[in-house]
């Protein structure tokens, strides 16, 4: 069974530092893995997500890398706001999706 | 519409009640998913439709559990004699393929259901 861990679970930084989140998984034999942001009482916004084939995948501020190898994925969020003050999900999907439990992050101004 | 629908968005039932929450998949999309999120579990895969082949029941936690997906667009999920413990955000998502092809997915707002 894929078990897939998130760490830290909580994270708190002045408004303008950058953002590490950490994703690691159990079970390589992934498609894809995908990061997920969701606000409190709100859905699953998707970030990002990347194929079992690339190394890196970036969409504005935000930076995700996979290493399918040692089952490790990290999110990079540069030069944080206050607006980046969420919930981040990893999940990685071998048809389904299995998620992380969140890191939650609040990014004081 | 442009993302995938759910409904109701809340539920409030009594204990023993069957409910009945719906899901409007992304148009074309032929991969339809539902999941659940609950404060001692987390995130959790339920069932998985793919085109017309029999769906994919092997996260649905009870016999309780039940879903269908119509003409290969919209889904219901059924849960017939509702626990305390059934209470959970349950969130649909849909994907333009699913199993092996990796698509990406999209999920709905979740429809959140107390049972009292």
């Amino acid at each position: 069974k894929q078990e897939v861990t998130q760490i830290p679970a909580a994270l708190s930084v002045p408004e303008g530092e950058n953002l590490v989140l950490n994703c690691s998984f159990t079970d390589s034999a992934i498609y894809n893995l995908q990061w997920f942001r969701q606000d409190p009482g709100k859905g699953l916004t998707s970030l990002l997500l990347i194929q079992s084939s690339q190394r890196e995948q970036t969409s504005g501020r935000l930076n995700a890398s996979l290493d399918k190898s040692s089952g490790r994925s990290t999110l990079y969020i540069a030069a944080s706001q206050p607006g980046d003050s969420a919930t981040y999900l990893c999940a990685v999907n071998d048809y389904k999706l299995s998620f992380g439990a969140g890191t939650t992050v609040t990014v004081r101004a | 519409g442009a993302g995938v629908s759910q409904s109701p968005s809340n539920k409030v039932t009594e204990k023993g009640k069957d409910v009945e929450l719906r899901c409007d998949p992304i148009s074309g999309h032929t991969a339809l998913y539902w999941y659940r999120q609950s404060l001692g579990q987390g995130l959790e895969f339920l069932i998985y439709f793919q085109g017309n082949s029999a769906p994919d029941k092997s996260g649905l936690p009870s016999d309780r559990f039940s879903a269908e997906r119509t003409g290969g667009s919209v889904s219901t999920l059924t849960i017939q004699r509702t626990q305390q413990e059934d209470s959970a955000v349950y969130l649909c998502a849909s994907s333009l393929n699913g199993g092996r092809a990796g698509f990406e997915q999209f999920f709905g707002p979740g429809t959140r259901l107390t049972v009292l």
